[in-house]
């Protein structure tokens, strides 16, 4: 079966600049988290969405912003792009119905941002 | 505060060198632990979740262990192939399951 899709793979954006990320999760999943790694914070959650609606999130500016559709599938925003933005963006899938993410928590290849 | 510390930060090993990786955690209540491991430009793929003081789990040449404290993953006989980082992740005591707090990660090395 289609594992998490991410795209694009790679992106370069301005300071300044909105970037909008998407996620389409395994099928039959229903929820989607998202998280952002980089070389020194690692891996942070940044929200998790559950039948469109947003059901956790972490400790991230309102800059980052997020969104599920009917479908599943996810969007995450982010405004005003600052250098310390850039970092691979992962979103994680799961069937959400018991909300363990042993159940099929699996982690797309990421979104690579790069802001200049 | 909930929170996972990882170590080392790196290992260098030798093919056929067995060692272990070390996840401690402080969380309120240990909902379960979570061992993955991340290629190079990928993302983090599940290995193994343990739940109670005692548990173990075996994957080919991979045994997570898990006490009140910590969680170790040892790795017996080691394959270049197990070159990656390993990363291990709790849920908060509040906030859901599908929210994990992830250790730094210990990227190991393994050399023929």
């Amino acid at each position: 079966k289609a594992g998490v899709t991410q795209t694009p793979r790679y992106l370069i954006k301005t300071r300044g600049q909105q970037v909008t990320l998407s996620c389409s999760p395994i099928s039959g999943h229903r929820s989607v988290s998202w998280y952002q790694q980089t070389p020194g914070q690692g891996l942070q959650f940044l929200f998790e969405y559950f039948s469109e609606t947003q059901r956790n999130k972490g400790n991230f500016p309102g800059r980052f912003s997020g969104r599920q559709f009917s479908n599943s599938r996810s969007e995450m925003n982010v405004s005003t792009l600052e250098l310390g933005d850039s970092a691979l963006y992962l979103c994680a899938s799961s069937l959400g119905a018991r909300g363990e993410p042993n159940y099929g928590y699996t982690f797309g290849s990421g979104t690579r941002l790069t802001v200049v | 505060e909930d929170q996972v510390t990882q170590s080392p930060e790196a290992l260098r090993l030798q093919e056929g060198e067995s060692s272990s990786l070390n996840c401690s955690y402080t969380v309120s209540g240990l909902r379960g632990l979570f061992w993955y491991r991340q290629d190079p430009g990928k993302g983090p793929e599940f290995l193994f979740t343990l739940y109670s003081a005692g548990e173990e789990k075996e994957k080919e040449r991979l045994k997570a262990t898990l006490t009140k404290k910590e969680s170790f993953l040892h790795i017996t006989a080691p394959k270049p192939e197990d070159s990656a980082t390993y990363l291990c992740a709790v849920p908060p005591f509040s906030g859901g399951y599908n929210k994990l707090i992830f250790g730094a990660g210990t990227r190991l090395a393994v050399h023929p």
